[in-house]
């Protein structure tokens, strides 16, 4: 199993409404991290998980809550986001055993924020 | 302050022929470079890396050349076909921070047949 899986694959919601983003790899990474990517921009660094701690979170507003349930998985929790949030929320995995590793990624989730 | 850049928004090749895209960074500390290929409503999947002890490392097709002096690397691809048509991204990373990947704007390529 070599990929990373993410859900849902587009989610719509309201500023007032909580949702959670999944993400889920059985490639035995002990980094995952998540990202954020606007319309022709490049990926941009939000959280990193090493070995299921927070070790980067690139000052994201508290409105994203990361959390690291286990190794195999990582999850989003949304609360209160602006329509600026929206946009493609990707996750990524990397060995993390070199400490110089590529990073693969899932397919993302598209989300619009009304 | 845009650390890794790819001043070259889109590029079009001709089926069969070389694609060759660049990318320039201007933090020396940059030791590890990677390049990804993004298709529409889908996640970066990674094609090549090379570490900054290197100046060339080639897979198949993919071909990375790093010019540590010009602070550029260059991504080949030979032959060309229909399949590589992508928005192609360079990455770099520093050994503080190994994580934190810093991504150029991407590069449109379209292989016309």
């Amino acid at each position: 199993d070599t990929e990373v899986t993410q859900t849902p694959k587009h989610l719509v919601m309201g500023m007032t409404n909580k949702k959670s983003l999944k993400c889920e790899q059985h490639m035995g990474h002990r980094a995952m991290y998540w990202y954020k990517q606007k319309a022709k921009k490049p990926p941009e660094l939000m959280f990193v998980y090493s070995y299921e701690k927070l070790s980067i979170n690139e000052s994201v507003p508290s409105r994203f809550s990361p959390e690291c349930p286990n190794s195999s998985l990582l999850n989003l929790h949304l609360h209160a986001l602006q329509p600026e949030d929206s946009a493609l929320y990707l996750c990524a995995s990397s060995l993390w055993d070199r400490g110089r590793d590529e990073q693969y990624f899932g397919p993302g989730t598209r989300l619009t924020v009304t | 302050d845009q650390q890794v850049k790819q001043n070259s928004p889109s590029l079009s090749v001709q089926e069969g022929r070389i694609s060759i895209l660049n990318c320039d960074y201007t933090n020396s500390m940059f030791d590890y470079f990677l390049w990804y290929k993004k298709y529409p409503a889908e996640g970066p999947t990674f094609l090549i890396s090379i570490s900054s002890i290197k100046d060339k490392n080639e897979d198949g097709r993919f071909t990375v050349f790093l010019n540590k002096s010009a602070k550029h690397l260059s991504l080949h691809i030979v032959p060309s076909q229909p399949g590589d048509s992508a928005v192609y991204f360079c990455a770099a990373s520093a050994p503080a921070g190994a994580q934190k990947l810093v991504f150029g704007q991407g590069t449109r390529l379209t292989i016309n047949p």
